[in-house]
């Protein structure tokens, strides 16, 4: 079974510009999570879709947001990008039944510059 | 909001010694447990979770985690590390299964 795929795997913009990142879930799995990672940050959860709903949101700004689609396929925008936006999003999914085992993706590495 | 505190950010150990990577949780209610690994350029794995019953919990690669609830704490331990333990791990605690909160990480690095 394939894991959870995310694209681009790396993207530079200019501050200002916005941004769309994408996660493919792993099959069956209609739970996708969005988390943002920084070296001082850590990883800080930023929201949680279940079938096409945004069920949990994080205390990030509203130029993050997010959407999930009937296949369960995911994206996030972040737009008017800052220099503090540069991290690495990684999206994880899990299945309704199973909440406690999230599978996580490669990652996409934004750097604004 | 719940926070996670991993004591130690980096950790360098020799090959074959034992390690212990600390982890403490602000709540006073009941709370899920988890330790993920995550190696250069790639996601988190799940290494181990707690939900209830036994407080030592065994995970994969010859790791356990020891949930003591007075002390809200969770270690990580392993008897022996190799060099391939190299990583990053990080601990989280949910709540209710569909948020989680992570601690900063700590770095393990085994010297051979």
């Amino acid at each position: 079974k394939a894991g959870v795929t995310q694209t681009p795997r790396y993207l530079i913009k200019t501050r200002g510009q916005q941004v769309t990142l994408s996660c493919s879930p792993i099959s069956g799995h209609r739970s996708v999570s969005w988390y943002q990672q920084t070296p001082g940050q850590g990883l800080q959860f930023l929201f949680e879709y279940f079938s096409e709903t945004q069920r949990n949101k994080g205390n990030f700004p509203g130029r993050f947001s997010g959407r999930q689609f009937s296949n369960s396929r995911s994206e996030m925008n972040v737009s008017t990008l800052e220099l503090g936006d540069s991290a690495l999003y990684l999206c994880a999914s899990s299945f309704r039944d199973n909440p406690y085992e999230q599978y996580f993706g490669p990652g996409t590495r934004l750097t604004v510059t | 909001a719940q926070s996670v505190t991993q004591l130690d950010s980096q950790v360098p150990v020799f090959e074959e010694a034992p390690v212990e990577l600390r982890c403490n949780y602000s709540s006073s209610v009941s709370v899920y447990l988890f330790w993920y690994v995550q190696y250069p350029n790639q996601g988190l794995q799940l290494l181990l979770k707690y939900l209830s019953g036994s407080t030592l919990v065994k995970g994969i690669n010859g790791f356990e985690a020891e949930f003591n609830k007075s002390q809200t704490s969770f270690h990580l331990r392993k008897p022996s590390v190799h060099i391939s333990d190299t990583a990053e791990y990080f601990c989280a605690v949910s709540e209710y299964g569909n948020q989680f909160y992570f601690g900063t990480g700590t770095s393990l690095t085994v010297i051979p």
